[in-house]
């Protein structure tokens, strides 16, 4: 299948600063591409979708400038969690689908800790 | 609308066993329905899936059965192994409108060896 290629896989970051994830397809073009969050042994929870060249759509309760999404590229899609505060702390994985839409492809997720 | 309900929360099977998780969903635009494996620390993984015009799909030891008067999936593992061991998710999507999947819970599978 085709690689989402995610980075950092983890990261610590004091209170009160800014941290980006990246989310990158590197065999395709990925025009859509989505960003989730995940806590402790529960489910995938879909945070905002964002097409390529486009305004993010962000899931209702998902502060959007809280979290700042860009995809710039077809290749690839920043997460950008700003002001970052303990409740923060999640695991983020990143998806991406291709023009045909057939098949999401997950990135290997970010494991973020704001002490 | 958009749920999907997935079930057992946790499922403890003997090595060689059969593991069974079901998931039963309400949108009837639903017209995708992949099955993810996840190891701990790492992104969800496509094992397996199946489009409602078949009611059943196999690869390798994993099949998903698919019920659409029912509204209801299941994957089956065959000849469970330790290495099995995981959390699994069902999901879904429709092919027009909202492209993300919906998840399910998820289930913890553990296989004793």
């Amino acid at each position: 299948g085709a690689v989402v290629s995610q980075h950092p896989s983890r990261v610590i970051c004091k209170s009160g600063t800014s941290v980006k994830i990246e989310c990158r397809s590197l065999d395709f073009q990925a025009t859509t591409m989505f960003w989730y969050r995940q806590f402790p042994k529960q489910s995938l929870m879909l945070m905002a979708t964002s097409n390529e060249g486009s305004k993010a759509t962000y899931e209702q309760g998902v502060e959007k400038d809280k979290f700042l999404i860009n995809h710039a590229s077809l290749t690839l899609s920043t997460l950008t969690v700003t002001s970052a505060h303990p409740e923060d702390s999640s695991f983020y994985i990143c998806s991406a689908m291709d023009r045909l839409g057939t098949e999401a492809f997950f990135g290997q997720g970010t494991r973020l800790t704001v002490v | 609308q958009q749920q999907v309900k997935q079930s057992p929360q946790s499922l403890i099977v003997q090595k060689g066993g059969i593991s069974i998780i079901n998931c039963a969903y309400e949108n009837t635009a639903f017209d995708y329905f992949p099955w993810y494996q996840q190891f701990p620390g790492k992104g969800p993984a496509l094992l397996i899936a199946i489009r409602p015009d078949v009611s059943e799909k196999k690869e390798g030891r994993f099949t998903i059965s698919f019920n659409k008067s029912a509204k209801q999936f299941s994957l089956h593992i065959m000849d469970s192994q330790p290495g099995d061991s995981a959390t699994y998710f069902c999901a879904a999507r429709g092919d027009t409108g909202r492209r993300a999947l919906t998840f399910g819970s998820g289930t913890r599978l553990q296989v004793q060896p």
